[in-house]
């Protein structure tokens, strides 16, 4: 149990697009949801957290209204990055924690497998 | 301030053992993790320690907790190739918080 997955798995836009990543549990609802970025060779980096229902926390330096994100379901958040340019290229993990089938807390977070955004 | 930090580089001999350490400095974390994460793909939770336990060992794996000191272990015991990765340390104050996680050490298996 406690499966995570995102989607798309890899993307590559144009400079000045907008990318939509999504990020769903898949047998548990998640009340909270995790943004991190990940840039080559280094390490993970929190972007911001979502509640489900509520609007979500961005860490310091992370701009909220470039990284939109939206968690209106307990199975689905998804990360928007508006005007994408080419210093966003990186690697887009979420996690998410929460209740499973039976109500039960969730020991740990859960990690999706990941996104590879690459802008041009 | 939180930080978790590791060494980035080990080398190790297939069949001997690996021990990756890690220091952090947040003393109110009470989860301490540790991932494993293979070229290109996602994250995978090897393990995790409560801070009120000293040691957790699950087949290969043999976690080591100083909270005295903050300072973690994750052992490997007979290292194969397939344990090539990179191992990311990692605390939280909860399991609800966010996580905080070291740099990253990356293991090389040596034939």
């Amino acid at each position: 149990g406690a499966v995570v997955s995102q989607h798309p798995s890899w993307v590559i836009c144009k400079s000045g697009t907008s990318v939509k990543i999504e990020c769903r549990s898949l047998d548990f609802q998640a009340t909270t949801m995790f943004w991190y970025r990940q840039f080559p060779k280094q390490s993970l980096m929190l972007m911001a957290t979502s509640n489900e229902g509520s609007k979500a926390t961005h860490e310091q330096g992370v701009e909220k209204d470039k990284f939109l994100i939206n968690h209106a379901s307990l199975t689905l958040s998804t990360l928007t990055v508006t005007s994408a340019h080419p210093e966003d290229s990186s690697f887009y993990i979420c996690s998410a924690n929460g209740q499973g089938a039976r109500r039960e807390a969730l020991d740990t977070q859960y990690f999706g497998p990941g996104t590879r955004l690459t802008v041009l | 301030g939180e930080d978790v930090e590791q060494s980035l580089f080990l080398s190790v001999r297939e069949g001997d053992s690996s021990v990756i350490n890690c220091t952090y400095t947040d003393s109110s974390s009470t989860y301490l993790y540790w991932y494993k994460q293979e070229p290109g793909a996602g994250l995978q939770l090897l393990t995790y320690i409560f801070s009120n336990m000293d040691m957790k060992q699950d087949q290969r794996l043999t976690v080591l907790l100083n909270k005295k000191d903050k300072h973690l272990s994750l052992r490997i015991a007979d290292t194969q190739t397939g344990d090539s990765a990179i191992y990311f340390c990692a605390e939280s104050l909860n399991r609800d918080d966010k996580i905080i996680f070291g740099k990253g050490t990356r293991l090389h298996i040596l034939p």
